[in-house]
Formats: structure tokens, sequence, C-alpha cells
């Protein structure tokens, strides 16, 4: 399934299935982006990031690709487990004086 | 190494009264960021200090918020004469790199206004 980032939308998938996550954002001049991941009650966890000089990277069971012409950022999350169920936000920086962070996708994972 | 330590964790305070939130950076990182948190909101870039400097306050509202982060001890978050719009999770990152360094954030203290 997909989901654009926009005020906290959520996006609900069978566990075992990969989950795609988007991001729009803000500003062409952005050259690093980090995807991060909220439990409840907690705070944000790195997840992967990506210069602007790459179009896609990948982690353990994630990947995550940017798309400069159109200003969008996805995450995919492969076999998403029940612990994948979290909040994802998207941020940008610029020369990382201060990241930009998106609205938030929650990601629901069913058993 | 100790991660990002924020407290209080939870701090309830009356309209007017002030709030106070600290900040300790992992060992070593002398940046720091703040952020406010509303439920089911994302984060809101607040201010970027590096050690007794303010390098970025264009998330701070003008009035009654201020940061500080000393030579020695926590960085500190400060709401005087709070009203309920501020209650919040305000969660503190830091970084080692003032470019392109991972943010590693704290658990975040969650004021309530009454």
């Amino acid at each position: 399934g997909e989901s654009v980032g926009l005020h906290l939308p959520t996006l609900s998938v069978q566990e075992g299935d990969n989950s795609i996550i988007n991001c729009a954002y803000s500003n062409s001049a952005s050259d690093y982006f980090i995807w991060y991941k909220q439990e409840s009650g907690k705070g944000p966890q790195f997840i992967i990031d990506i210069r602007s000089n790459m179009d896609k990277r990948q982690g353990q069971r994630v990947t995550v690709l940017l798309n400069k012409t159109v200003k969008h950022l996805s995450l995919q999350i492969a076999a998403t487990q029940p612990g994948d169920s979290a909040v994802y936000f998207c941020a940008e920086s610029y020369n990382n004086n201060d990241m930009r962070f998106g609205a938030g996708t929650r990601l629901t994972v069913k058993p | 190494n100790a991660g990002v330590m924020q407290n209080p964790r939870h701090l309830v305070r009356r309209r007017g009264q002030e709030a106070r939130l600290r900040c300790s950076p992992m060992k070593g990182h002398s940046h720091v960021y703040w952020y406010r948190q509303l439920p089911e909101e994302g984060l809101k870039f607040m201010v970027y200090l590096q050690k007794e400097n303010i390098i970025d306050e264009s998330g701070m509202p003008k009035e009654r918020f201020s940061a500080e982060f000393p030579k020695e001890g926590p960085s500190i978050l400060r709401i005087q004469q709070v009203v309920r719009g501020d209650s919040a999770a305000y969660f503190c990152a830091s970084s080692a790199l003032a470019v392109d360094g991972e943010l590693f954030f704290g658990e975040g203290s969650r004021l309530t206004v009454l």
C-alpha cells in the first residue's frame, strides 16, 4: 500500500506485506534527508538517511528513494512486521543547520 | 554512553507559571535542537544552539520562549507565563556534526498546562 504524507495520514498493511510511505519535501535546496520512526510515547529514532547526490539507498529491510525533480522521498519497508507499527517522519535539511520534519504517517501492521 | 537525556519527562503547570525543560546532549555532542510536537502532528523546529550560542531561533515564538545552552550544564528551554496552547511534547536532539550530522533524540518532555 502507499500513503502520501499529509496531516498524519494512516497506512494499514498486513504483516509480511511491503509498505511504502511517501513524503513531499519543501525546499529544493535541501541536500540531506532522513527517515525517522517514532513509537508511541517515545522520541524519534533514526532509520536511514540519504544525500541529494544519491537517488536510492538500502538498509536492512528498508530502502529510501529520492526524486529531486518532484521533491519526493519514499521509504519502503520489506516484509513489514508488527514491530514496525509507528509514526514515520521524513526530515530535510540544508547544511544541517536545522532539520525540518514532515507531518508524519502512522503505519499500522495487522497480524 | 548515555543518550540524550531530557527532564522532566512530564510537567504540569497552571496558566501563568513558568516551565523549564532541560536537555543533556549525548557525550561529545555540541549541537542541540529543540522541537515541539502537538498530538497527532509532526515535529516543529524551534531552535538550534551550539555551546553558548543560538544559531537559529526561527521557529521560536517571539514572546515568552527562550533557550540557552551554557558552557557548562544542560540546554534549557524556558517558557514564561504558560498558556494552554503551550501544552505539547518538547523534544531535544543533539548531534556531533554541524553538517550531515545524525540527530539523536531524547524521550521528550510532556508539558500540560491546566
